[in-house]
């Protein structure tokens, strides 16, 4: 079953905009993590959040985090056509060895 | 440092025919987890394993799916007799400890594109 579930499911937007993904999930987490996979490649890790925290950068993407709301953002600021790819929240459960739980993706297309 | 390393990179088989998956992990890593994505959807963990050890099978269907990881190295994921549901990406994952509570970055292979006719 799948744990978290990201909305929208496809997103399309000009290059130079920001792109927004929002994730939910239903159990208690010890942290979540954005994953990205371009067409026919593997997923590539882009960004961990630990329940601890409530928002975290790395270059032009934004993480926040509302473990009350069960709920995550991925925003990607100034996007590139480069971006266009498939973006996967996954939810580390707590008190759990089982690793990650995947959503089922957004669709992102930049449009040049 | 060499990523995760999948063979073979497509199959077509028909079927009630079996088909085997190698993958290789990163040098080092002692988790090692195997993931079907039906096309449209997230990757579902089918088995993860701690060195030659498993940690989690529950989603593997063991009446035809089978995984090994001998010598806590390479593992083999292997379908018989294959279903036409079967038609997905199997993605091989490795980290570095995987160990509950511990986090650790997942680093993926380029996966096997599976089809059955």
């Amino acid at each position: 079953s799948q744990q978290g579930e990201e909305d929208p499911q496809a997103l399309s937007i000009q290059e130079g905009e920001n792109a927004t993904m929002n994730c939910s999930y239903k159990t208690s987490i010890n942290n979540l993590q954005w994953y990205r996979q371009n067409s026919g490649r593997g997923l590539v890790h882009l960004i961990l959040i630990r329940s601890n925290e409530r928002e975290k950068h790395s270059g032009r993407l934004r993480v926040t985090l509302d473990t009350s709301k069960k709920s995550s953002s991925l925003l990607i600021t100034a996007s590139r056509a480069a971006d266009t790819a498939s973006y996967f929240c996954a939810t580390a459960p707590s008190g759990s060895a089982r690793q990650l739980t995947f959503g089922s993706g957004t669709q992102l297309t930049v449009l040049p | 440092e060499a990523g995760v390393a999948q063979s073979p990179r497509y199959k077509i088989i028909e079927k009630r025919q079996s088909v085997a998956f190698w993958c290789n992990p990163i040098s080092g890593h002692a988790t090692l987890y195997w993931y079907q994505q039906i096309l449209g959807q997230g990757p579902k963990l089918l088995i993860q394993f701690q060195n030659n050890g498993v940690v989690d099978d529950s989603q593997l269907p063991k009446d035809r799916f089978s995984a090994e990881r001998l010598k806590g190295v390479d593992s083999t994921l292997k379908i018989q007799p294959a279903k036409l549901e079967d038609s997905a990406v199997y993605l091989c994952a490795s980290s570095l400890t995987g160990l509950a509570g511990i986090t650790d970055t997942q680093y993926f292979g380029p996966g096997t594109r599976l089809t059955v006719l």
